[in-house]
């Protein structure tokens, strides 16, 4: 079964660096995911897909302070410089065929 | 500009049905998958269903909870996608978003459109 898990909260300091995860489920090592942010009371933005070898493409407008990476069957995305803005709750997404699939999301805290 | 806009949400009983739409615009929607995703109050993202682009057999998918209840459908010549919603359930509030996908994932959002299931 296709599952993503992701820890339900973290946080960091103002400019600081962050690194959130997010895990496939067992079987399903390569494939890619995307990240999406969700601000407080907005709708989600697309921030980027990873792929299995590390590679990313981020999506429209999304600064380069937001980067991706991956590790076996772990797809992370980090955030430098974090702002007060990047307070949000940030999901991660993959998808077969026939199915699409969210992780259960984590709300990041800058403190 | 790509935009995604949301319509048609409200509060309904339950066992009604109800039937949202996405009007899109800046990108070739003929060529694009599109999904539908909801968001019950203070919980995480759900997929609902999609529906494939002509070019790769316009069916739909569709997540086992709204499966023989909702149908995704498109029109291409206008640029919309639709959300059917029958047999309606206090658990299908939530709010419903479309979203445009590349290659999978969902790259575009729009802003979401409330619908909340209550007698």
């Amino acid at each position: 079964q296709l599952v993503l898990t992701q820890s339900p909260s973290a946080s960091a300091s103002l400019g600081a660096s962050v690194k959130l995860t997010c895990t496939l489920s067992s079987g399903h090592s390569s494939r890619p995911i995307a990240w999406h942010q969700q601000q407080p009371e907005k709708g989600p933005r697309y921030l980027m897909r990873v792929n299995s070898d590390g590679s990313h493409s981020r999506g429209d407008g999304i600064p380069d302070r937001f980067s991706g990476s991956s590790s076996g069957s772990e797809r992370y995305l980090t955030i430098s410089s974090l702002q007060s803005e990047d307070e949000a709750d940030y999901f991660c997404q993959t998808w077969d065929t026939d199915i699409r699939v969210f992780g259960g999301g984590t709300k990041l805290t800058v403190l | 500009e790509v935009q995604l806009v949301e319509s048609g949400g409200g509060l309904v009983q339950p066992g009604r049905s109800l039937r949202l739409s996405c009007t899109t615009s800046g990108f070739t929607f003929g060529t694009s998958a599109m999904s539908w995703v909801r968001q019950a109050p203070g919980k995480g993202m759900q997929w609902v269903g999609f529906i494939r682009h002509k070019a790769d057999g316009g069916t739909a998918e569709y997540a086992a909870s709204v499966k023989g209840r909702f149908t995704v459908s498109r029109d291409d010549s206008e640029s919309v996608a639709y959300l059917q919603m029958n047999s309606l359930k206090t658990e299908d509030t939530a709010v419903y978003y479309c979203t445009k996908e590349d290659a999978g994932n969902s790259d575009y959002w729009g802003q979401g459109t409330l619908v909340t299931v209550s007698s």
